[in-house]
């Protein structure tokens, strides 16, 4: 879905370092979300905000830290990459006003730390 | 809070036949039934939902069913396809809070 992008799509780190990671929409979407996925734990939630004052921690947040600059734009830091936040990892979106809370999924961005 | 088991992890059906992947939730608060499917190295996508005032739904070959009383649904795939290979996320929401996905199905046809 190309309303939704994020930024980088690949990136390779070392230990110890600070990344962020970039989502934008364009869909005017109110909610947006951050999933990690590993193979075979199918995703896991890390934090979401259901608009720009509200900010909720997921279920593996710990490590994580979020900042939601514009209803558009939610990023995503690693404040000191470790190797098993080696992870593939989706923004997505959904509709507060829509029939059901459809998520929209971002083309993910593969996060290597060394 | 809610909880949504997936079954089976893994399914392998042969091509022309059908599949069927199975969820239970545990709020029955939940009023909204997604399913997505990921091929590989590409995003999960929405293929089908049915909200609660629903029993089942269809489009082409897929179907959902749900059990309210139970607290399950169900995918169902009919007359399998080599593209049908992929992923399968179920997931619950009551549209007040967060959604919860199930671990996923990883579903091979096979020729």
């Amino acid at each position: 879905d190309a309303d939704v992008t994020q930024t980088p799509r690949n990136r390779i780190t070392k230990t110890g370092k600070r990344i962020m990671l970039e989502c934008s929409q364009t869909k005017g979407h109110d909610r947006m979300y951050w999933y990690r996925q590993d193979p075979g734990l199918g995703l896991r939630l890390i934090y979401y905000s259901f608009d720009v004052k509200d900010i909720n921690k997921g279920e593996i947040s710990d490590g994580y830290s979020v900042s939601r600059q514009a209803q558009a734009k939610f990023s995503l830091s690693l404040e000191s990459a470790i190797p098993n936040q080696t992870a593939l990892y989706f923004c997505a979106t959904s509709d507060a006003d829509g029939p059901g809370d459809t998520q929209y999924f971002g083309p993910g961005t593969r996060l290597t730390v060394l | 809070g809610e909880n949504v088991e997936q079954h089976p992890s893994t399914l392998s059906v042969q091509e022309g036949d059908s599949a069927v992947i199975k969820c239970t939730y545990s709020d029955s608060a939940s009023n909204y039934f997604p399913w997505y499917k990921q091929e590989l190295g590409k995003r999960p996508q929405l293929i089908i939902d049915i909200r609660s005032n629903v029993g089942e739904k269809k489009d082409q070959r897929i179907a959902v069913t749900l059990n309210k009383t139970a607290k399950h649904f169900s995918l169902h795939i009919t007359e399998t396809q080599p593209e049908d290979s992929a992923v399968y996320f179920c997931a619950a929401s009551r549209g007040d809070d967060k959604i919860i996905f199930g671990k996923g199905t990883r579903l091979h046809i096979l020729p």
